[in-house]
């Protein structure tokens, strides 16, 4: 079965430090991934995605994540880490085919991440 | 672009009476919209997929006759939460994706649902 895990439950960084979110996953073919951040009370904000091509994607916010096939992960990084970025992340992988070229995602248990002043 | 919005944003109802919540897609046409249900500090779990014009697909588990999902148009999607009970308390959010671009979902704000 397609699956992502998030090992974390919480992340604690202060601010101005770099920060790192983990996803690893599990899928069978080529897999197809997803972040999204999700602020208290609101919908699902997507960062970014891994398709194909170049290993380090860049998002939306100056985050970016890393496809590493052979360790099966794919981590949400940001270099300088804003009070504003505290907020659950969850990464997702796209399942099976629901037809007229749709896919439905299935996501990690979330990280909450908490950046410290 | 890709808006999402979802009405009402919180609804309080009496146990044994239903709830309409919609989705729209905004700025786009969205063959499919996804109908998921988070609980508190929880993944989001999904309930069904929604294809416009035809009956929506339910994952294992979730009871058709009890949240009906209507794909009246490329836009919009309504979840009606029937004969409610203090356990479908929740936050139910939607999600639709664009039908020229298969790979994101955009998520609408969700609605909070408080069943008495």
């Amino acid at each position: 079965a397609q699956s992502v895990a998030q090992p974390e439950d919480q992340v604690n960084v202060a601010e101005g430090n770099p920060l790192t979110v983990k996803c690893t996953y599990s899928v069978s073919g080529n897999p197809y991934l997803f972040w999204y951040v999700q602020y208290p009370n609101r919908g699902l904000q997507f960062l970014l995605k891994y398709i194909t091509g170049d290993n380090l994607v860049k998002g939306s916010y100056g985050f970016e994540a890393e496809f590493n096939k052979s360790q099966t992960s794919f981590h949400l990084k940001k270099p300088s880490a804003l009070v504003s970025d505290s907020a659950l992340y969850f990464c997702a992988v796209r399942v099976s085919y629901s037809g007229a070229g749709s896919y439905q995602l299935t996501f990690g248990k979330g990280t909450k991440l908490s950046v410290i002043p | 672009g890709a808006v999402v919005s979802q009405h009402p944003s919180r609804v309080i109802c009496k146990s044994g009476t239903s709830v309409k919540i919609e989705c729209r897609s905004l700025d786009f046409q969205a063959t499919t919209m996804f109908w998921y249900r988070q609980f508190p500090k929880k993944s989001l779990m999904l309930m069904a997929t929604s294809n416009e014009g035809s009956k929506a697909t339910y994952e294992q588990g979730v009871e058709k006759d009890k949240f009906l999902i209507n794909h009246a148009s490329l836009t919009l999607s309504t979840l009606t939460v029937t004969s409610a009970h203090p356990e479908d308390s929740s936050f139910y959010i939607c999600s639709a994706q664009r039908s020229s671009r298969a790979y994101e979902q955009y998520f609408g704000p969700g609605t909070r649902l408080t069943v008495t």
